[in-house]
Formats: C-alpha cells, sequence, structure tokens
C-alpha cells in the first residue's frame, strides 16, 4: 500500500503570500490530520478532517484553513504568510478519527519556508 | 502551556545499553499514550503505545512504562542500536474530552553510539 504522500515537498514564499499544501492519504483511510513542526514548538496540531468535516481544529489563526475532498485527499491553506509561518507541515491520516486506538501514519512533510 | 512535556533536549547512549526516554504530562484526562519516531526528512512513524489502563506495554526491544498517578510515562529501548538514532516524539490524546486530537511534546534526540 502507497503510503502518505504530500506535495510539494519544499515550498519558499514571501511574506504576504498565500501557500497551499496538500496531502493524499492512504487508500481507505478517511481521516486526515495536519501538524506544524517546529524547533522550538514540536509537533503542534493544526486540524483534522474527517468524511469532508474538520472535527477538530487546534490553537492557530483563521489565516490557516483546510478541506478535504471526496477522495480524502486534503489541502491545507495559510494566507498572509509570516515569517513565523516557516516550518515542516506534516499530513496524517488514519482510517478513522484520529485518537487513542487508531494509528496515524506521517506524510514525509511540506517545508515551507517564508522570506 | 505545554501539556506534555519531553525535558531532555537530546540523550547520548552507547550500542547496546539501555535509553530511557522520558515524558510527563499535565492533563488528567489523558488516557491513551503514544511514542512516535523521526528520522530526518521523513514524517514521524509509529513506535509503541499504551493505554491507562495498562502501566507496561512491551514490544521487542521497546517498553513502555506508565505511571499514572506521577503523570509519568518512559520509553525503554533495550538493546539500544545505531539505527535507533532518531527524534522522539511522545504523545497523548484524551477519549473522554471529545475530542482525538494527538497532542505532542517537543521530541529528544537519541544518538546511540557504535
Amino acid at each position: 500500500k502507497a503510503g502518505v504522500t504530500q506535495t510539494p515537498r519544499y515550498l519558499i514564499k514571501t511574506r504576504g503570500q498565500q501557500v497551499t499544501l496538500s496531502c493524499s492519504p492512504i487508500s481507505g483511510h478517511r481521516s486526515v490530520s495536519w501538524y506544524q513542526q517546529t524547533p522550538g514548538q514540536g509537533l503542534q496540531f493544526l486540524f483534522e478532517y474527517f468524511s469532508e468535516t474538520q472535527r477538530n481544529k487546534g490553537n492557530f489563526p483563521g489565516r490557516f484553513s483546510g478541506r478535504q475532498f471526496s477522495n480524502s485527499r486534503s489541502e491545507m491553506n495559510v494566507s498572509t504568510l509570516e515569517l513565523g509561518d516557516s516550518a515542516l507541515y506534516l499530513c496524517a491520516s488514519s482510517l478513522t478519527v484520529a485518537g487513542s486506538t487508531d494509528t496515524q501514519y506521517f506524510g514525509p512533510g511540506t517545508r515551507l519556508t517564508v522570506l | 502551556d505545554q501539556q506534555v512535556k519531553q525535558n531532555s533536549p537530546s540523550l547520548s547512549v552507547q550500542e547496546g545499553r539501555i535509553s530511557i526516554l522520558n515524558c510527563d504530562y499535565t492533563n488528567s484526562m489523558f488516557d491513551y499514550f503514544l511514542w512516535y519516531k523521526k528520522y530526518p526528512a521523513e514524517g514521524p512513524t509509529f513506535l509503541i503505545s499504551i493505554s491507562s489502563i495498562k502501566d507496561k506495554n512491551e514490544d521487542g526491544r521497546f517498553t513502555v512504562f506508565l505511571n499514572k498517578s506521577a503523570k509519568h510515562l518512559s520509553l525503554h529501548i533495550v538493546p539500544s542500536q545505531p539505527g535507533d538514532s532518531a527524534v522522539y516524539f511522545c504523545a497523548a490524546s484524551s477519549s473522554r474530552s471529545g475530542s482525538d486530537k494527538l497532542v505532542f511534546g517537543k521530541g529528544m534526540k537519541l544518538t546511540v553510539n557504535p
């Protein structure tokens, strides 16, 4: 089975621009979660989508948004980029909702650099 | 406010010895705990988990211990191998909070020297 794929792998943007990241979950997985990883904060939860609905949301500003399509693929959008948005953005998929007994499988991440 | 804390940023051990990675949490509603391992340029991979109804779970060289009263868990790797060198993340979730999102620690870099 193919793993979680994320595109693009690397991205360089300037302040004020917007960016869209894409995630394709493992076939059959219906839940997609997004995380931001930075050296100072570790892995922080952004949001989770299940069956095209946002199920959970972390403590990030409204500039961060996402959506999930009927084929479970998900996109994450960040508008009005700030320098502090530079991070590794990880996507994880699981069969059902992310949580106690359902293992999440992570993609390789998209490295976003904001100049 | 860090609900899951990995207070040591790094650990270095000799091959063949035991590696002990520690994790503390503050939210008493957490009832499921996981460890993930992350190599550079790759996403985290699931390693081992433990439910709050247990105090120990073992899988090969990896054992996780949970001390609920101390809100502390630890991952033991015995014997440590150079391929274990990676960043390890502790994560927790609560099935009772209505939100199943995983809360991660900041990670700890383990280096196993040959």
